[in-house]
């Protein structure tokens, strides 16, 4: 059974550009949750989706933003960038999206914003 | 490889020795408490959980400790390996279950 997905691994952008990031559950998960994981900051919460709606969203500026499909696979957005978003991003999926049962990471993405 | 946590604190015990790693949580409302670790370029992988009507729970060569009292939890790893090298986490559970509240982490390194 295939694990959750990130894509791409490694990210270098400029100061202002936008970024996407990309999670693909496990395949039967329907919820896709999103972390952030700075030195300084540790691991924080962003946004939580579940059948295409998001449930929850953590203390980020509106720069961050999410969405999730119909195949329940997730994107994230982060608009003008900062040095500060320099991060590794973490997805985790799950069934229902408890964290309980089944709560999963992915590898993440590492984002370095220059 | 890539660092996690530059400025965490570290735990250094001997391969065969036990490991304590302890943390403080936030919320006296949280029910669910889980240890994760997390090994360079990967992400945090589950090693036991606990909920909150517990005090103690068991796995395999870990036990994770509970006291709801002073809002402490602790992991112990017996008998540590080099493999159990790595960064861990506390994570806390909020009321609704749907998201995760982590602790700043632990380094853990084993010499051989």
């Amino acid at each position: 059974k295939a694990g959750v997905t990130q894509t791409p691994r490694y990210l270098i952008k400029t100061r202002g550009q936008q970024v996407t990031l990309s999670c693909s559950p496990i395949s039967g998960h329907r919820s896709v949750s999103w972390y952030q994981q700075t030195p300084g900051q540790g691991l924080q919460f962003l946004f939580e989706y579940f059948s295409e709606t998001q449930r929850n969203k953590g203390n980020f500026p509106g720069r961050f933003s999410g969405r999730q499909f119909s195949n329940s696979r997730s994107e994230m957005n982060v608009s003008t960038l900062e040095l500060g978003d320099s991060a590794l991003y973490l997805c985790a999926s799950s069934p229902t999206g408890v964290v309980n049962y089944g709560y999963t990471f992915g590898s993440g993405t590492r984002l370095t914003v220059v | 490889g890539e660092s996690v946590g530059l400025h965490l604190p570290t735990l250094s015990v001997q391969e065969g020795d036990n490991s304590i790693i302890n943390c403080a949580y936030s919320n006296s409302a949280s029910d669910y408490f889980i240890w994760y670790k997390q090994e360079s370029g990967k992400g945090p992988q589950f090693i036991i959980d606990i909920r909150s009507n517990m005090d103690k729970r068991q796995g395999q060569r870990v036990t994770v400790l509970l006291n709801k009292t002073v809002k402490h939890l602790s992991l112990q790893i017996a008998a540590t390996q080099p493999g159990d090298s790595a960064v861990y986490f506390c994570a806390e559970s909020s009321r609704d279950g749907n998201k995760l509240v982590f602790g700043a982490g632990t380094i853990l390194r084993v010499k051989s």
